[in-house]
């Protein structure tokens, strides 16, 4: 079992429409855990990180769910420029590696 | 902007060859991290480097290695490529200590490709 796993997708959404995509952590220990989005061909970028208390920025909101070890990321009035590869990371307490997911893809069409 | 650079952006070589890829941290962050991303993958964590000392590594051969300088600028090194070495390879900057780390921001990435 791969320690961070995602929904590859593709997830085609019309614009202004709401998106969640999950992610699901294998390590108990797991402190840190993060969003990244990545454009074609581009470097990972940090979308926001996610604590227990899930948190807002604009249209994206993080949760945690520690008992059931998944993360999630909500989008909502998905833009087109929202189109990208969004990246589970988890960073184990203690470590100093980040554990990246492979990525779920979005486009969002006009 | 994340400050991180890394140079060569493209490069190509064949089988057998060596390789060298650069990386310049951002400014006051002492690790380095590198990744190898295939495609349709998500990054997979090389080796770090914290204050010119190797810091821990992923499920990689020994042909791979590094160095990392007083400024904190870093280095990969492959060896004896294979044709499964093409990928991306990002090299990522953070603060932190031995057993933890704070936020990576990422470089724009090596595009390595092995005939």
């Amino acid at each position: 079992r791969k320690e961070v796993e995602q929904d590859p997708g593709p997830f085609n959404v019309p614009e202004g429409a709401t998106v969640a995509f999950n992610c699901t952590y294998s390590n108990s220990a797991s402190q840190s855990f993060f969003w990244y989005r990545q454009d074609c061909r581009k470097e990972p970028k940090l979308l926001m990180s996610v604590y227990s208390s899930g948190n807002e920025d604009g249209r994206f909101t993080a949760q945690l769910n520690r008992a059931s070890q998944y993360i999630s990321l909500l989008i909502r009035d998905s833009k087109l420029s929202d189109s990208a590869t969004y990246l589970c990371v988890v960073n184990k307490s203690g470590t100093y590696k980040y554990i990246f997911g492979t990525g779920t893809r979005l486009k969002v069409l006009a | 902007e994340t400050g991180v650079t890394q140079s060569p952006t493209h490069l190509i070589k064949t089988r057998g060859q060596q390789v060298t890829l650069r990386c310049s941290s951002q400014s006051g962050h002492n690790t380095v991290s590198w990744y190898q991303q295939a495609l349709g993958q998500g990054p997979q964590f090389i080796f770090q480097y914290y204050r010119e000392e190797e810091n821990g590594r992923g499920n990689f051969p020994p042909r791979f290695s590094g160095l990392q300088f007083p400024n904190y600028s870093s280095e990969l090194n492959v060896n004896a490529l294979e044709l499964d070495d093409s990928a991306l390879y990002l090299c990522a900057s953070s603060t932190g200590d031995r057993s933890s780390t704070d936020t990576q921001y990422f470089g724009p990435g090596t595009r390595l490709t092995v005939l």
